[in-house]
């Protein structure tokens, strides 16, 4: 089955300055690559995602990069904010029922 | 929409006990997903449903039992509560196959004492 790595575990960084999240997976049929953002004690959200077809893909000040090649899909987020801080969780998905998060990154922006 | 709900937000448990946990969301999808996450720890899928009548399960099932009778509804069943189920217990929905985007409902909390 699907394997989800993610790294660092955890991520400190200095307001304005930017996050790097990387994941790798290991079922090639997957297709569907989503991250989210939960904060503590809330339902996770789906910040951005991307579909095998396309490399990249960018929403202000976030972007994920993918490399079907390497199996590896990055999350990147510029000009970080404090209310960036939160764990950030990669999946995978092949379609249908499959879905395969990874373990998660807490991300702290210092001031 | 309320989109995906879930019931109770809280709920302690004495070893042995059973109790449901409620999902319903009101969009009109057919795919429907239990999830745990345990302390620090990523989402586990427990067991999914294509449609009403149909239930699978995911990677960690056991001690679980799930029906889906109505497209709305996707209670969760623990029969014999042990520690090692106390977790945070989420419940998603997508519209179906061709649709990617998962909703996530807001979590039950269950401790097993």
């Amino acid at each position: 089955g699907e394997n989800v790595e993610q790294h660092p575990s955890t991520l400190s960084v200095q307001e304005g300055d930017s996050a790097v999240i990387k994941c790798t997976y290991s079922d090639s049929a997957s297709n569907y690559f989503p991250w989210y953002k939960q904060e503590l004690g809330k339902r996770p959200q789906l910040i951005i995602d991307i579909r095998s077809n396309v490399g990249e893909k960018k929403d202000q000040r976030i972007a994920v990069t993918l490399n079907k090649t390497a199996k590896h899909f990055s999350l990147h987020i510029t000009e970080t904010q404090p209310e960036d801080s939160a764990v950030y969780f990669c999946a995978a998905s092949s379609g249908g029922q499959n879905f395969v998060f990874g373990p998660g990154t807490r991300l702290s922006v210092l001031p | 929409n309320a989109g995906v709900t879930q019931t109770p937000k809280f709920r302690i448990l004495k070893i042995g006990q059973s109790m449901t946990l409620q999902c319903a969301q009101d969009m009109n999808h057919n795919y429907m997903y239990w999830y745990r996450q345990d302390p620090g720890m990523g989402l586990k899928l427990i067991y999914y449903s294509v449609g009403a009548g149909i239930t699978d399960k995911g990677e960690v099932p056991n001690g679980y039992n799930v029906s889906r009778s109505t497209t709305e509804d996707f209670p969760l069943r623990l029969e014999l509560a042990a520690p090692s189920q106390t977790s945070v217990y989420f419940c998603a929905s997508k519209a179906g196959l061709s649709t990617d985007t998962q909703y996530f409902g807001p979590g039950t909390r269950l401790t097993v004492l």
